[in-house]
């Protein structure tokens, strides 16, 4: 398995865009996670899945952010309406049910809205 | 709410032994991880602590006691390769909530 996977590895936007970003996790992993990472700042919880279902949302999510995995394999962060302060480092994450608390990153999409 | 407090920054030199604390205040609380990450890598996992205690994993170990909402990251025979940041992260059962992160430098 070659690890977590995201596309893509940059993203440069105009204030206003809609964008999405896909995430391909390790295979075997039922647990998907979205988190967003700003410059000297840990990860952020955005959202995660189990299998097809999206168990939780941060309260902190805008509604303009949606995120799907229809098949409980990939998964797609879409982001409509983009902000400045949008841009940051998006951060995917597999893991199975039993070892939530030893994730697997993949290497992020930075977004940068302009 | 929900808080983690970790060292915003640590420096030590190659060789030496440098414990990096973790405090927490969450809602649910399941055990408490550590994650190293490089300069423009993604983070990656080191150790895990669900219960009291000190968890060795070769130059590695953390300890956790939940009564004080406390853990460390001790890390002994710094490496130049150390440098990097450092987090703490709450499992909260379903999620990790991360600290702010502790950046370390190992100097020559």
């Amino acid at each position: 398995d070659t690890g977590v996977s995201q596309d893509p590895r940059h993203k440069i936007t105009k204030r206003g865009q809609n964008v999405t970003f896909r995430c391909d996790p390790i295979s075997e992993h039922n647990r998907l996670y979205w988190y967003r990472q700003t410059l000297g700042q840990g990860p952020e919880f955005l959202t995660y899945f189990q299998n097809e279902a999206q168990l939780e949302k941060s309260r902190l999510l805008s509604d303009r952010f949606s995120a799907e995995r229809p098949k409980g394999s990939f998964s797609t962060l879409e982001i409509q309406r983009t902000e400045q302060g949008d841009s940051a480092m998006y951060l995917c994450a597999s893991t199975q049910v039993g070892d939530l608390y030893e994730q697997y990153f993949g290497p992020g999409t930075r977004l940068t809205v302009t | 709410g929900q808080s983690l407090e970790q060292p915003s920054e640590v420096t030590a030199v190659e060789g030496a032994i440098v414990q990096i604390n973790c405090t927490y205040q969450t809602s649910g609380f399941y055990g408490l991880s550590w994650y190293q990450q490089h300069d423009g890598g993604a983070p990656t996992f080191l150790s895990y602590n669900a219960l009291d205690g000190l968890e060795e994993t070769g130059r590695f170990s953390s300890f956790l006691s939940r009564s004080d909402s406390y853990g460390y990251l001790l890390l002994q025979e710094l490496q130049m390769k150390d440098s990097a940041s450092y987090f703490c992260a709450v499992n909260q059962g379903g999620k990790l909530i991360f600290g702010q992160g502790t950046e370390l430098s190992v100097k020559p």
